[in-house]
């Protein structure tokens, strides 16, 4: 795999509570991605990122917000979970010269 | 906003049979990307086309991009059971981002 983690891998907590999860990379790449992943729905994008402090939102980014500090960590965070958030979220970064994109093992969120 | 359409959603096949899955995008895509995820798995990118018509062969695996750029193809022969899981798409246009299809859901029945 492309040196990509996500913390934690399992969650659950409660509606209104802030979550945040964190993706780490290792190789430097400039453009990292949040997914969630729901039956029925494939991937949607939340927010991506560009750079350091450069982000955007995605197709289904309202309820979320991201962070980027450094290149190797981006954050995503639900302000007050919803059980709509309950879902598998997946961190994914662009490949070099190409857009193919790796992805990290996922953090299954469960919001009660 | 664009979009990619992908069928069927599931399909069951014995083993040894031919699978076949086939993205459509509603605008014409600079490169379509192919990704597999097993079941509890992430998705693990496949292959990348980017020239009208092009056909690239993975083994049993055959993807083929249409001449448009607003289709593609996965055609995988004599499956088995390893190639279990769900097949997704994704292009995009220009510099925007990648848009995934809904993904098929190959079960090989052995």
């Amino acid at each position: 795999d492309a040196g990509i983690t996500q913390s934690p891998r399992h969650k659950v907590t409660e509606t209104g509570t802030p979550v945040t999860l964190r993706c780490h990379q290792t190789e430097n790449h400039r453009y990292m991605y949040w997914y969630r992943q729901d039956p029925g729905h494939g991937l949607r994008l939340i927010h991506y990122s560009y750079g350091v402090k450069d982000t955007d939102k995605g197709e289904v980014s309202d309820g979320y917000s991201v962070s980027r500090s450094k290149t190797e960590d981006f954050l995503l965070t639900l302000e007050s979970a919803t059980s709509s958030q309950t879902s598998v979220y997946f961190c994914a970064i662009r490949g070099g010269h190409t857009y193919e994109q790796y992805f990290g093992p996922g953090t299954r969120l469960t919001v009660t | 906003g664009q979009q990619v359409m992908q069928i069927p959603q599931y399909q069951h096949v014995q083993e040894g049979e031919d699978f076949t899955t086939y993205c459509n995008s509603s605008t014409t895509l600079s490169n379509i990307q192919w990704y597999k995820q097993r079941p509890g798995g992430h998705p693990v990118f496949l292959i990348q086309l980017v020239k009208s018509g092009e056909v690239k062969k993975q083994k049993r695996l055959t993807f083929q991009f249409g001449e448009a750029k607003k289709n593609s193809s996965l055609h995988i022969t004599a499956t088995q059971t390893t190639d279990v899981g769900t097949y997704f798409c994704a292009g995009n246009s220009g510099n925007t981002p990648l848009v995934f299809g809904k993904g098929t859901r190959l079960s090989v029945i052995a």
